[in-house]
């Protein structure tokens, strides 16, 4: 199995500031890589997919990047309503497997 | 809009089965995977397996190999997921979520809003 390890595991940054997430890969995966975002008490939501395009609807303040072993999920700008836990999940084999999330809190 | 929608909340003995539904709406159900994903409470995310709607076939990860089943009734549009043997360590928010593929990439796209299914004596 691929595993998928994110750092940090968690993070506090202030309002307007800019946060990034690694995500990284035991092994290749290209760019099957996503990003979805999970508020406390719903269910995900997708955010990035294929490493770097991001979903529709989705603020362009978020993006991603990277190929390979290694991604970024980048927050350009924070903003209180992206209080959330962000998993990375790839997509390359089954089974598909998600990093263990980074808790994303407000300073 | 696109939407999935599960049944609710389940309480189970241990040993017991459990099987929550998926209703699809706002697209062609039988044109996308189905995958089930689980999460404790406090923890991460957990890919069960996925059902092709329209041909039945599915694929399962290891873990749950001869306790899960997926299933599907195309005239209602829905998808289910049966799990049996439960114990302790099942007590878990379960999803469906819709697969998207796009060539050789995919994605989970919407999700249903989860079903908790709490295994107690």
């Amino acid at each position: 199995d691929i595993q998928m390890t994110q750092s940090p595991s968690s993070l506090s940054a202030s309002v307007g500031g800019r946060v990034t997430i690694t995500c990284r890969a035991s092994q290749s995966i290209s760019s099957h890589l996503n990003w979805y975002q999970q508020k406390a008490g719903r269910a995900p939501k997708l955010l990035i997919y294929a490493a770097s395009s991001l979903q529709s609807g989705v603020p362009s303040r978020f993006s991603g990047s990277g190929s390979g072993t290694d991604f970024t999920l980048t927050i350009s700008s924070l903003q209180p309503e992206d209080l959330a836990t962000y998993y990375c999940q790839q997509s390359h084999s089954t089974p598909w497997t998600f990093g263990q999330g980074t808790k994303v809190e407000i300073k | 809009q696109v939407q999935l929608v599960q049944s609710g909340a389940e309480v189970k003995k241990p040993g017991a089965s459990v099987k929550v539904s998926c209703k699809a709406s706002g697209y062609s159900f039988t044109s996308y995977d189905i995958n089930w994903v689980r999460q404790a409470t406090g923890q991460g995310l957990e890919w069960m397996g996925w059902m092709n709607p329209n041909s039945g076939n599915t694929g399962y990860a290891q873990k749950f190999q001869g306790r899960v089943t997926m299933t599907r009734n195309t005239s209602i549009t829905t998808a289910y997921m049966e799990l049996s043997g439960l114990g302790s360590e099942d007590t878990a928010v379960y999803y469906c979520a819709r697969g998207e593929w796009r060539g050789r990439l995919n994605w989970f796209d919407p999700w249903g809003q989860g079903t908790l299914v709490t295994v107690s004596s």
